[in-house]
């Protein structure tokens, strides 16, 4: 089907452990985005890439990692996670920012015990 | 520093009154300004998508308008109805700012019966 998708939409972990969370959309999108949203914080950028190959850091990118190897997936990695990084996840994409509306995944509830 | 506020963080209205969400922002120079419905649970749904060029946009019943010299936007919904009920988010994509979104922390609105 068209669209974005996350996987998993639920993942419970432990602290220290490495964890990715995947996103792909089917749009060719170029550009692609990482959100987290907490309580009181609202949305906060994590990472964004503008095309393949090229990411750059959001407000709050430290303890995360992201490549970008094809247009359409854009995976999310914690190298090791902990506690503060329990969150929901949110995917975003869209063909060119600045004019274009963001379209979101369904968000990825991470747990790390 | 470039942030967006949202007033109030929570309404609830009874069935068929029209109602207005407030949005406001600390730097006139944007891209544009969107907004955003959020049901318990799920991603981000776009509802209304204002360049930095407009005054307003509609759709159905929703009007949003766009004061950049104010640093405002509203929300206007109009003959509320229960399915109304959700968060919704207000989003600026500033100039000079990497073309990344930045988020209010949402208006939570409960339409009743």
């Amino acid at each position: 089907d068209a669209g974005i998708t996350q996987s998993p939409r639920y993942k419970i972990t432990e602290t220290g452990r490495q964890v990715t969370l995947m996103c792909h959309q089917t749009w060719s999108h170029s550009y692609m985005f990482w959100y987290r949203q907490d309580l009181g914080h609202g949305l906060r950028l994590i990472y964004y890439s503008a095309a393949a190959d090229i990411t750059d850091k959001g407000e709050v990118s430290d303890g995360y990692v992201v490549s970008r190897s094809k247009t359409e997936n854009f995976p999310l990695t914690l190298e090791s996670a902990t506690r503060s990084q329990t969150s929901v996840y949110f995917c975003a994409s869209t063909h060119s920012t600045g004019t274009d509306t963001q379209y979101f995944g369904p968000g990825t509830r991470l747990t790390v015990l | 520093k470039q942030e967006v506020t949202q007033i109030p963080a929570a309404l609830s209205v009874p069935e068929g009154e029209n109602l207005v969400l407030n949005c406001s922002f600390t730097d006139s120079a944007i891209y544009n300004l969107q907004w955003f419905r959020q049901d318990p649970g799920k991603g981000l749904t776009s509802l209304l998508l204002i360049q930095s060029s407009q005054r307003e946009q509609t759709s159905g019943r929703l009007n949003a308008s766009l004061d950049k010299s104010s640093g405002r936007s509203t929300l206007y919904i109009a003959a509320s109805q229960p399915g109304d009920s959700a968060t919704y988010l207000c989003a600026v994509t500033f100039t000079g700012g990497g073309n990344k979104l930045t988020f209010g922390t949402g208006t939570q609105l409960k339409v009743e019966l």
